[in-house]
């Protein structure tokens, strides 16, 4: 059965600092993966998704990074964090057909102080 | 282009049916889905409905499409303490391959 994998699952990291945060799944191959924010009290914002190795798109300008190292690695990082930057981070993954939607990671509660 | 609106808060009764409300733009979308998110937890699938279909029932969930005025609808019976969660519409739509696209949430609360 595929399994997806999000850590740390809480961060509090100083303004300036650097951030990394990887999604793995188990079980499939060549999945479409996304990571999304969800700030204090609000709605889900798509920040990246990717299609396969090195295929990374980027949906809105802002201080976040993703990468795509492996097939079923992605990663979210950041060289200065803001303060901006707290938010609540989820990793999802499709099989590319949409009929089952997305399955979400655990999320990643990132605190910048 | 392309958004999905749904209200923010929704409180209501225990035992009482909620009913939470959505509405999609993009009408060539395919699937329409229905997300729970518990307190601190990432989102899980509830339901989805395909876009050639007018109702879907599973157990206690009953989700409710109008293509015509673009409007999804998920309705829970007997709404218990464990309901309490953020409930995400989202669609797929056509011209986005590979995106679902979420609304802002519904908070719902039960009232004892």
């Amino acid at each position: 059965s595929q399994t997806i994998h999000q850590w740390p699952a809480t961060l509090v990291q100083p303004v300036g600092s650097p951030l990394s945060l990887e999604c793995t799944v188990e079980g499939t191959s060549n999945p479409n993966l996304y990571w999304y924010r969800q700030a204090a009290g609000r709605g889900l914002q798509l920040l990246f998704y990717s299609v396969g190795i090195g295929q990374i798109s980027s949906e809105v300008p802002q201080n976040l990074s993703a990468s795509r190292p492996q097939d079923r690695q992605f990663i979210l990082s950041s060289k200065k964090l803001l303060l901006s930057d707290s938010g609540f981070y989820l990793c999802a993954w499709s099989q590319g057909a949409e009929i089952y939607g997305y399955t979400f990671g655990s999320g990643t509660r990132l605190t910048v102080v | 282009g392309e958004d999905v609106e749904q209200s923010l808060f929704l409180s209501v009764r225990e035992g009482d049916s909620s009913v939470i409300n959505c509405t999609y733009t993009d009408s060539s979308s395919t699937y329409l889905y229905w997300y729970k998110q518990e307190p601190g937890a990432g989102l899980q699938l509830l339901t989805y409905i395909f876009s050639n279909m007018d109702m879907k029932q599973d157990q206690r969930l009953t989700v409710l499409l109008n293509k015509k005025d673009k409007h999804l609808s998920l309705r829970i019976a007997d709404t218990q303490t464990g309901d309490s969660a953020i409930y995400f519409c989202a669609e797929s739509p056509y011209s986005s391959a590979s995106k679902i696209i979420f609304g802002s949430g519904t908070r719902l609360s039960i009232r004892p």
